[in-house]
């Protein structure tokens, strides 16, 4: 049971370089996050999905765009990499949405920017 | 501005002994706490779940949330080198928006 995967698990960009990440679950879960984490910070909400066909903003969603493809998939989409936006990104899913429904992570992905 | 405060450490424990790692929060309005333990470079990894006033014992492991005061608190008995990792508070609090709200996380260090 692979749980949520993502893709790639490392890339280094250009600035004004565009790229999206992916992520599947195969738990069948409803909800789907995207956090990102940073040095001395916690996880912080960059978008997340509650259920397949709904799309909202977390904390922090400048400089992304999200679909939500399928009930599986989750997609995270930068359009102009900036440096501010290296960092580790996790993608993370649950049964329900809220806040009484733990998280499931995938492995993250390692973004640098230069 | 909702927040969940964590000492970044690290904690240092000998080997057999108790770690007992602390968060607080700022919204009254919390209805759950979630410890989850990350090592170096992996993700995060649920170890537990608390909603009522109390403790919960899994293990090793017990998570105490005490509403009034606003701190939840993770103990980790006979503390073993493998324990030795970063552990988030997260807090899920009421209205409008449903999310967890992370600390930035306690390092622990368990040493021979």
């Amino acid at each position: 049971n692979a749980g949520v995967t993502q893709t790639p698990k490392f890339q280094v960009l250009k600035t004004g370089q565009s790229m999206t990440l992916q992520c599947a679950q195969d738990m069948n879960h409803n909800s789907m996050y995207w956090y990102r984490q940073d040095p001395g910070m916690g996880l912080r909400l960059i978008y997340y999905s509650a259920s397949e066909g709904t799309t909202d903003k977390g904390e922090v969603p400048n400089g992304y765009n999200v679909s939500r493809l399928n009930k599986r998939e989750f997609s995270l989409r930068l359009e102009s990499a900036a440096p501010s936006q290296t960092s580790v990104y996790f993608c993370a899913s649950s049964e329900v949405q809220g806040a009484n429904s733990p998280l499931h992570f995938g492995n993250g992905t390692r973004l640098t920017v230069t | 501005q909702k927040e969940v405060e964590q000492n970044s450490g690290p904690l240092s424990v000998p080997e057999g002994a108790i770690a007992s790692l602390n968060c607080t929060y700022s919204d009254r309005g919390s209805q759950s706490f979630f410890w989850y333990r990350q090592y170096s470079g992996k993700s995060p990894e649920l170890i537990m779940f608390i909603y009522s006033n109390g403790d919960k014992e899994d293990g090793r492991f017990t998570a105490q949330l005490n509403k009034a005061s606003q701190y939840v608190s993770l103990l980790i008995r006979d503390s073993q080198p493998s324990d030795s990792a970063t552990y988030l508070c997260a807090g899920g609090f009421s209205g409008g928006y449903n999310k967890l709200i992370f600390g930035a996380g306690t390092r622990l260090a368990v040493h021979p």
